[in-house]
């Protein structure tokens, strides 16, 4: 069974720090990756996908994710955090056959100014 | 292209009633999934369903059930209800049917059981 992992269940960064959010996966087949991000009293919203094309995926705001098979990661990046950034973030794998999305717990992400 | 909607946007209910939630897909999507976000336990799937059929189902009593219009429109209804079905609903919607489509969420619907 598919299962993900999120290191962390709440990170605070400084505004202009590095942002660092790690998502760790089990999959018997190549998966397929999400992060997704909420903001309070609201639905998700797809930050970017890993679809087997390229490793390094970009997304919206600023975002980015690196696929790394060998470690069975796929971490969250953003260069430099916004407080407009503070959200929970959701880090989800593709279902197996007969199985829909698995979503990790989520990581809080606080930026303080 | 209008977005995932979801009606109503917060429910009040007691313990013993039952409750039916609403769903209306991007238009062209053909799945539509249901899941319970709580505090505690996080975002579970409930079912998703495919032209009419639900093609999957998680890991929730016989209390939760759902269905899907021709028009791809999605209802989940909850007879019953306990104190803790308390939870966020939240539908989603992809174009079609398999494990790695991308999916699109609506707001919410946020239930409280009193």
């Amino acid at each position: 069974a598919q299962s993900v992992t999120q290191l962390g269940s709440h990170v605070s960064v400084s505004e202009g720090a590095l942002v660092l959010l790690r998502c760790n996966y089990s999959s018997s087949v190549p998966p397929y990756l999400f992060w997704y991000v909420q903001y309070p009293n609201q639905g998700l919203q797809l930050l970017l996908k890993y679809t087997s094309a390229a490793t390094l995926v970009k997304g919206i705001n600023g975002f980015e994710a690196e696929f790394k098979k060998s470690e069975t990661s796929f971490h969250l990046t953003k260069p430099s955090a916004h407080m407009s950034d503070a959200a929970e973030y959701f880090c989800a794998v593709s279902g197996t056959a007969g199985q829909n999305f698995v979503f990790g717990p989520g990581t809080r992400l606080s930026v303080l100014p | 292209k209008a977005g995932v909607t979801q009606t109503p946007r917060y429910l009040i209910k007691t313990r013993g009633q039952q409750v039916t939630l609403s769903c209306s897909p991007i238009s062209g999507h053909r799945s539509v999934s249901w899941y319970q976000q709580t505090p505690g336990q996080g975002l579970q799937f409930l079912f998703e369903y495919f032209s009419e059929t639900q093609r999957n189902k998680g890991n929730f009593p016989g209390r939760f059930s759902g269905r899907q219009f021709s028009n791809s429109r999605s209802e989940m209804n909850v007879s019953t209800l306990e104190l803790g079905d308390s939870a966020l609903y939240l539908c989603a919607s992809s174009v079609i049917q398999t494990e790695q489509e991308t999916q699109y969420f609506g707001p919410g619907t946020r239930l409280l059981v009193l």
